[in-house]
């Protein structure tokens, strides 16, 4: 089974400007979560999908980030315009039926903000 | 939004030794809990999970869980330099759309040492 697919696999790129992430979830899992992981903290969810449509929002900063899984599969994260303390690691995770017990997680993209 | 509290450590053992990681967590309703090992640069994968009071073995690894007390902790035997992570704990919590999502602890990171 091949896992949660994520590209860039690095970003680095001057505050003000714009970026987007990329997500291609396991085969068949209709759940899609984005989390975000500053150095030295534990991930924190940022929106959640069921297929696509979106569940869980509450902590997207929807002033600068956007989210959309048009087809129900593959999902982009978008931030515009960037700011410093967005400098984190971008983890996409996918499960089966939005059950914690399968959840599995992507490699990330790491993105600095200078 | 539930919390999870862990130690961030770091956290430093021996060879050999026993590692002990502890999580408390907010909410008394809480279910499940699930322990992730993290390396550095890389995502978090999941080691185990809990929902019974009691002890949870899996080779090395032994899950604690004392709902009473709010407290799960995770005990690593005959540590090796290679169980050299961040080890994050993560609770359920139900989503507006009913499905659940992971919140995340810290972490607290563990070196074990030759």
């Amino acid at each position: 089974e091949a896992g949660v697919a994520q590209s860039p696999r690095y970003k680095i790129i001057e505050k003000r400007q714009s970026v987007a992430f990329w997500c291609n979830p396991i085969s068949g899992h209709a759940t899609l979560y984005w989390y975000q992981q500053i150095l030295g903290q534990g991930p924190k969810l940022l929106i959640q999908f069921q297929n696509n449509g979106v569940v869980d929002d509450s902590q997207l900063p929807k002033d600068r980030f956007s989210a959309e899984r048009l087809k129900g599969v593959d999902s982009t994260l978008k931030i515009q315009p960037a700011k410093l303390e967005d400098s984190a690691v971008y983890l996409c995770a996918s499960s089966f039926q939005g059950t914690p017990y399968g959840y599995t997680f992507g490699s990330g993209t790491r993105l600095t903000v200078v | 939004q539930k919390e999870v509290e862990q130690n961030s450590g770091p956290l430093s053992v021996p060879e050999g030794a026993i590692a002990s990681l502890n999580c408390t967590y907010s909410d008394r309703g809480s279910q499940s809990f699930f322990w992730y090992r993290q390396y550095s640069g890389k995502s978090p994968e999941l080691i185990m999970f809990i929902y019974s009071n009691g002890d949870k073995e899996d080779g090395r690894f032994t899950a604690q869980l004392n709902k009473a007390s709010q407290y799960v902790s995770l005990l690593i035997r005959d540590s090796q330099p290679s169980d050299s992570a961040t080890y994050l704990c993560a609770v359920p919590t139900l989503t507006q759309g009913g499905s659940e999502k992971l919140v995340f602890g810290k972490g607290t990171k563990l070196t074990v040492n030759p």
